[in-house]
């Protein structure tokens, strides 16, 4: 089955600085790349998505992009602000067998003001 | 109405007790799940549904037992459980789609002490 991996697990930046989450996947059928933003007591949110005829997708500060070759995408937060801090989770869905999300381990992110 | 709807927030219950966790949706989605999350995790798939229908059940035992009564909801009934079963349990629902992606949108979770 899928197997996603994700790092780093804690990443601590700056206000206004910039935010990478890299995560890698192993099946080669995967065309499906969600990236959830999870906040202390609450569900997972979907902050953004990538399907796999799709390289790079932007929503304001939040970017994601896709190298199915390498089998790898990238979660990219630019002029990072306070409110987001959480814990950021990649996942990857096949489109046969299975067909839920696999998820990345997770990566806390701490904007320091 | 743009929510997965999950009661109750919190839930504590003795190990022989029974309860349940209910969800609901009213985007039209067809497919529901339910994910275990434990503390610094990522949620853990258990069940899911597709048009009311169990289709995937990850080897749960079967203390847990789920229940799709219509399209809009869905509930996990709980009986004999451990304290390793206290965690958060979150509930998602996705939109139909032929090209296999899974958009799930999850609820704000049931947060289950099992004492």
């Amino acid at each position: 089955g899928e197997n996603v991996e994700q790092h780093p697990s804690t990443l601590s930046v700056q206000e206004g600085d910039s935010a990478v989450i890299k995560c890698t996947y192993s099946d080669s059928a995967s065309n499906y790349f969600p990236w959830y933003k999870q906040e202390l007591g609450k569900g997972p949110q979907l902050i953004i998505d990538i399907r796999s005829n799709v390289g790079e997708k932007k929503d304001q500060r939040i970017a994601v992009t896709l190298n199915k070759t390498a089998k790898h995408f990238s979660l990219h937060i630019t002029e990072t602000q306070p409110e987001d801090s959480a814990v950021y989770f990649c996942a990857a869905s096949t489109p046969t067998g299975r067909r839920a999300l696999t998820f990345g381990s997770g990566t806390r992110l701490q904007v320091q003001p | 109405d743009t929510e997965v709807t999950q009661t109750p927030k919190h839930l504590v219950m003795g190990m022989t007790n029974k309860k349940s966790l209910k969800c609901e949706q009213h985007m039209g989605h067809r497919a529901m799940y339910w994910y275990k999350q434990k503390a610094k995790k990522p949620p853990e798939l258990m069940f899911v549904y597709s048009y009311e229908k169990l289709s995937i059940n990850e080897s749960v035992p079967s203390r847990f037992s789920p229940e799709c009564p219509n399209s809009s909801l869905l509930n996990l009934h709980l009986h004999a459980l451990q304290p390793e079963d206290s965690a958060l349990y979150l509930c998602a629902s996705s939109p139909p789609s032929g090209r296999g992606e899974t958009e799930a949108f999850f609820g704000q979770g049931t947060r289950l002490t099992v004492v």
